[in-house]
């Protein structure tokens, strides 16, 4: 098994360019999640997904989309980067329970940079 | 905001020294998760505690709940240079919210 894989692993963009970042999982999983991590700011989650279909809305979800129409993929979309979103992108799934407490899979990291 | 503050940010030990991290909620959680972040790495989880005042060990790592439920922390006896990383918890009560973490330097 792969486990979670994220493409690209760096990317530089200019402001007001958008791009995709792609997530993929070989687990079945039901739940996936984007997490941004910033220097002293730990990880904030961005929008999540508990199946195919169904997302919903994390901390930080401003100037990102998403969606799930697979059980496999959850792309995050930047519609017009800034500067802001310069950060490291983790993309992370789990088996999903109602009370959220499967371990979270992470993948390797997609390192951002909007110039 | 974030609702799970973790203390310190920061710490330097020599190796053999303990190493004692803090995470605090001002609500009551249902569960909560730890992760460790080797430099460059991507988080890995580590454990979870779910009961009240539960107590759980991994070889020199011991792990907290509170009576409360609204804190938790991570010991490390003994610390060696791979427990270089930054550790996190994590608040799985209602999706999964991390705090703020803890980078431990280990000097040998």
């Amino acid at each position: 098994n792969a486990g979670v894989t994220q493409t690209p692993k760096f990317q530089v963009l200019k402001t007001g360019q958008s791009m995709t970042l792609q997530c993929a999982q070989d687990m079945n999983h039901e739940y996936m999640s984007w997490y941004r991590q910033d220097p002293g700011m730990g990880l904030r989650l961005i929008h999540y997904s508990v199946g195919a279909g169904i997302t919903d809305q994390g901390e930080v979800p401003n100037g990102y989309n998403v969606s799930r129409s697979t059980t496999e993929d959850f792309p995050l979309r930047l519609l017009s980067a800034a500067p802001s979103q310069t950060s490291v992108y983790f993309c992370a799934s789990s088996r999903w329970t109602i009370s959220y407490n499967s371990p979270l899979h992470f993948g390797n990291g997609t390192r951002l940079t909007v110039t | 905001g974030q609702q799970v503050m973790q203390i310190p940010q920061y710490q330097h030990v020599q190796e053999g020294e303990d190493f004692t991290t803090y995470c605090n909620s001002s609500t009551t959680l249902s569960n909560i998760q730890w992760y460790k972040q080797r430099p460059g790495g991507h988080p890995v989880f580590l454990i979870q505690l779910v009961k009240s005042g539960e107590v759980k060990k991994q070889k020199r790592l011991t792990f907290q709940f509170g009576e409360a439920k609204k804190n938790s922390s991570l010991h490390i006896t003994a610390t060696q240079t791979t427990d270089v990383g930054t550790y996190f918890c994590a608040d799985a009560t209602n999706k999964l919210i991390f705090g703020t973490g803890t980078l431990l330097a280990v000097q040998p």
